[in-house]
């Protein structure tokens, strides 16, 4: 497996633009999570999913960040309006039943 | 519910000394454990994991943790680092047959190795 794959790598956006990152997560796994890092937050867990459901989305910011799976293999997490404080590094995650984490290697976001 | 602490924000360290970086945790229910590591501009990966059996467990790059479940913690070891050890390592604890496979990170360590 090629592990969890993000697009894009890097995103440079202007303030206001819609903004689409995406995940395919590694087979067989049932859950995904989305994480945003910062400097300043650290690794914040922004949303998961488990069996493509989201089950807690208490970390997502505000109503401008949304999130789908709309099958086993896909994942979106969606800003919109963006603004320059949401530049970070935003990870995909999945997950063995134990816990066991897969990360992606990332989406820097730029938003100026 | 659980937590995980890591007790050092950051370790700065000399090369080939030993190193000890520390986690604790808290749960209601029996655990797994986690360490991971994340080099600059690269994604977490993980470095060992505590699922059962022994308490002491190996991982990649000369690491091991132990897991002292009378002191809900799960230090993670080298006794001797290197210049490429130098990155952010993370603690990481998720509860059995909880939470869908959800893992509860602590706020990270960053270890700098100096020559």
């Amino acid at each position: 497996d090629a592990g969890v794959i993000q697009s894009p790598r890097h995103e440079v956006t202007e303030m206001g633009q819609e903004v689409t990152l995406r995940c395919k997560p590694i087979s067989g796994h049932n859950s995904l999570f989305w994480y945003r890092q910062t400097m300043m937050r650290g690794l914040e867990l922004l949303i998961y999913f488990n069996n493509n459901v989201p089950i807690d989305d208490s970390g997502m910011p505000e109503d401008r960040f949304s999130a789908k799976m709309p099958n086993a293999s896909f994942s979106t997490l969606k800003i919109q309006p963006s603004e320059p404080r949401d530049s970070a590094v935003y990870f995909c995650a999945s997950s063995s039943p134990e816990g066991e984490a897969f990360f992606g290697q990332g989406t820097r976001l730029t938003v100026v | 519910a659980q937590s995980v602490t890591q007790l050092d924000s950051q370790v700065p360290v000399f090369e080939e000394a030993p190193v000890e970086l520390r986690c604790n945790y808290s749960s209601s229910v029996s655990v797994y454990l986690f360490w991971y590591v994340q080099y600059p501009n690269q994604g977490l990966q993980l470095l060992l994991k505590y699922l059962s059996g022994s308490t002491l467990v190996k991982g990649i790059n000369g690491f091991e943790a132990e897991f002292n479940k009378s002191q809900t913690s799960f230090h993670l070891r080298k006794p001797s680092v290197h210049i490429s050890d130098t990155a952010e390592y993370f603690c990481a604890v998720s509860g059995h047959r909880t939470n869908a496979g959800k893992s509860t990170f602590g706020d990270g360590t960053t270890l700098t190795v100096k020559p």
